[in-house]
């Protein structure tokens, strides 16, 4: 299964955009960047996906390089309640490997008020 | 909404005895998933099924079994549990296969 790669923690201050790298450079051209985030004392929550372009939701948004090999979530106005651990996960598109989700240790975001 | 939830929030077991984690999915979903949870190890998937009665090994199957013989319900099963088995358990449910993972809030277990 092909890893990703984030910094272990970064820090933001609230209404201010933030964004999270993730390296991904062994991806494959079948592979979907997935990203998600937990809370403090909850599950994991599905954040978004893409596979070549660039993907918006209510959440976030999802920039994808050209090449593949990096992706970055961008927050574009941090609140405190979007301190959570974000993880970024590859998704192998066809066979059996589809069905695994391989999180790796995330980013701990912290927003400062 | 899809709602996965699981049995306990929190247990104590001692060691040796034998721990069941339910988990229940009011979506009708096929595929099933139990992670676990460390300080520092992210999240390892421990076993999943995609169907009533069958079921795949993770990455970290040893000490563990599962269960699934309704569609709703995923069972973790621990047959003798140990200390390092002390951790976060996480059941997950997802509608397709390229569907995002529902979780529930998390069992959290403690072996003594």
């Amino acid at each position: 299964d092909a890893k990703t790669t984030q910094p272990n923690s970064m820090e933001s201050n609230e209404e201010e955009p933030v964004h999270l790298p993730c390296n991904h450079s062994t991806i494959s051209g079948t592979d979907y960047i997935h990203w998600y985030r937990q809370l403090p004392s909850q599950g994991p929550e599905y954040v978004i996906h893409g596979l070549t372009s660039n993907v918006n939701n209510r959440m976030a948004s999802l920039a994808i390089a050209e090449d593949r090999k990096s992706s970055t979530l961008i927050l574009h106005r941090a609140t405190l309640r979007d301190a959570a651990v974000y993880y970024c996960i590859l998704r192998r598109r066809y066979g059996g490997a589809t069905n695994k989700l391989i999180f790796g240790t995330g980013t701990l975001l912290a927003v400062q008020p | 909404d899809v709602k996965v939830t699981q049995s306990s929030r929190y247990l104590v077991k001692r060691t040796g005895e034998k721990v069941f984690l339910e988990c229940v999915q009011d979506m009708d979903h096929e595929n099933m998933f139990w992670y676990r949870q460390d300080p520092g190890l992210g999240l390892r998937l421990i076993y999943f099924s995609y169907d009533v009665k069958m079921k795949e090994k993770g990455d970290i199957p040893e000490g563990y079994s599962v269960s699934r013989e309704k569609k709703e319900r995923f069972s973790l099963i621990l047959e003798s549990a140990s200390t390092n088995q002390t951790s976060m358990y996480l059941c997950a449910s997802r509608g397709r296969p390229a569907g995002e993972l529902f979780f529930g809030e998390g069992s959290r277990l403690t072996v003594l």
